[in-house]
């Protein structure tokens, strides 16, 4: 069962502007986490929010958690050709993370 | 940093083969996983294991098995390889600090079943 989903499900922008993906989600968790997969290869952490925090900075990532409406964003901002990578949300309620279908960013040259 | 190490990045195998996927980790973590992925699903988990010689059903643990004999390594076995078995399959280990504390993920293994 795939507690997150994400949106949208493909973003194409031009680099140096801002890529910004949802993530909503159905039942209370204890942290949300977004990962990074560049084509063919497997997942990279990037981030992890805590259900007691609203906002997060990682250099140029920023995430945010709404858990009244169990919905996150990130923001990638002045975004780079080698961000183009797909991009994950993971939540779970026990220890078990569970991915939604990720976005496809292309950023383009 | 922490290395987890898939055995074989692509790999072809005959339909009613026993297939054997090993992974490797070497930050002595308790959670290892196992993922496969398909276009369109995102990622579904197989099975994990919390402990050596502990393992839990995931979502989708039919035609597979997995072994955990030692804390660093978790095969997973596909007893009877089918067409419906093509796929890439991404390991994972985490250390049990607390509930969903980050993954650290393989290269994969693309297994295409002929």
């Amino acid at each position: 069962s795939q507690q997150g989903e994400e949106d949208p499900q493909a973003l194409s922008i031009q680099e140096g502007e801002n890529a910004t993906m949802n993530c909503s989600y159905k039942t209370s968790i204890n942290n949300l986490q977004w990962y990074r997969q560049n084509s063919g290869r497997g997942l990279v952490h990037l981030i992890l929010i805590r259900s007691n925090e609203r906002e997060k900075h990682s250099g140029r990532l920023r995430v945010t958690l709404d858990t009244s409406k169990k919905s996150s964003s990130l923001l990638i901002t002045a975004s780079r050709a080698a961000d183009t990578a797909s991009y994950f949300c993971a939540t779970g309620g026990s220890y078990i993370p569970t991915f939604g279908r990720g976005t496809s960013l292309i950023v383009h040259p | 940093d922490v290395k987890v190490t898939q055995s074989s990045r692509y790999l072809v195998k005959r339909t009613g083969e026993k297939v054997f996927l090993e992974c490797v980790q070497d930050m002595d973590h308790e959670n290892m996983f196992w993922y496969r992925q398909d276009p369109g699903l995102g990622l579904r988990l197989i099975y994990f294991s919390y402990d050596v010689k502990m393992k839990e059903k995931g979502d989708i643990p039919e035609g597979y098995s997995v072994s955990r004999e030692k804390k660093e390594r978790f095969s997973l076995i596909l007893e009877s390889a089918s067409t419906n078995q093509t796929s890439m399959y991404l390991c994972a280990s985490s250390a049990p600090t607390g509930p969903n504390e980050k993954l650290f993920f393989g290269s994969g293994t693309q297994l295409s079943v002929l």
